[in-house]
């Protein structure tokens, strides 16, 4: 199975930052990349596919970039909404598997 | 507007059988490939299981395999996910979710029932 890490595992920032967060596969995925947004007690967001396709309704200040086996995700200004986790999921080959999530936190 | 409701969850003992349901609604349901993905509590997202429109195809983690069956009934536009010999550790809330068009992530998901596993 393709394994997905995240880094960090959970960050702290200020309403208005740049927040970056990375995710890393253990083996080449091309772009087969989704990214997520979850909130307490919520299903899951779908944010991103193909690694940078924003899905439709998603704030531009979302933004996701990377190939291969090295991808990240960046919120451009950060707004109260989007204190959450964040997960990567790679669907390149099955099973399907997701990184270890991202918490980012008020500071 | 796409709606996936899910029902069945609750409490069962070690060893025991459960069958999760997803009602799906505001699209063409035999279109699409489905999924059912857990979350175990305080932890992060597990994809469990995947169908093909008409069930003809499905996929599973290892560790559910042999004991978990998904299945559909597009007539009645019905998810399902039959767990048997369930243990501990498949205590998670369980999310239906709708595969994308073109490619195995997930477009939209259910809000998810709470399968719990304990004596």
């Amino acid at each position: 199975a393709i394994r997905m890490t995240q880094s960090p595992s959970s960050l702290s920032a200020s309403t208005g930052d740049r927040v970056t967060i990375t995710c890393r596969a253990s083996q080449g995925i091309g772009s087969y990349l989704a990214w997520y947004q979850q909130k307490p007690g919520k299903a899951p967001k779908l944010l991103i596919y193909a690694a940078s396709t924003l899905q439709s309704g998603v704030p531009s200040r979302f933004s996701g970039s990377g190939s291969g086996t090295d991808f990240t995700l960046t919120i451009s200004c950060l707004q109260s909404e989007d204190f959450a986790t964040y997960y990567c999921q790679q669907y390149y080959s099955y099973p399907l598997t997701f990184g270890g999530g991202t918490k980012v936190e008020i500071k | 507007e796409v709606q996936l409701v899910e029902s069945g969850g609750g409490l069962v003992q070690p060893g025991g059988s459960l069958r999760l349901s997803c009602a799906a609604s505001g699209f063409t349901f035999s279109s699409y490939w489905m999924s059912w993905v857990r979350q175990a509590p305080g932890k992060g997202l597990e994809w469990v299981a995947n169908i093909k429109q008409d069930g003809s195809e499905t996929y599973y983690v290892d560790s559910v395999k042999g004991r978990f069956t998904i299945s559909r009934d597009n007539a009645e536009n019905s998810l399902f996910l039959q767990m048997n010999s369930l243990r501990a550790e498949d205590t998670a809330v369980y999310y239906c979710a709708r595969r994308s068009s073109s490619w195995p992530y997930s477009d939209y998901w259910g809000q998810g029932a709470l399968v719990t596993v304990s004596s």
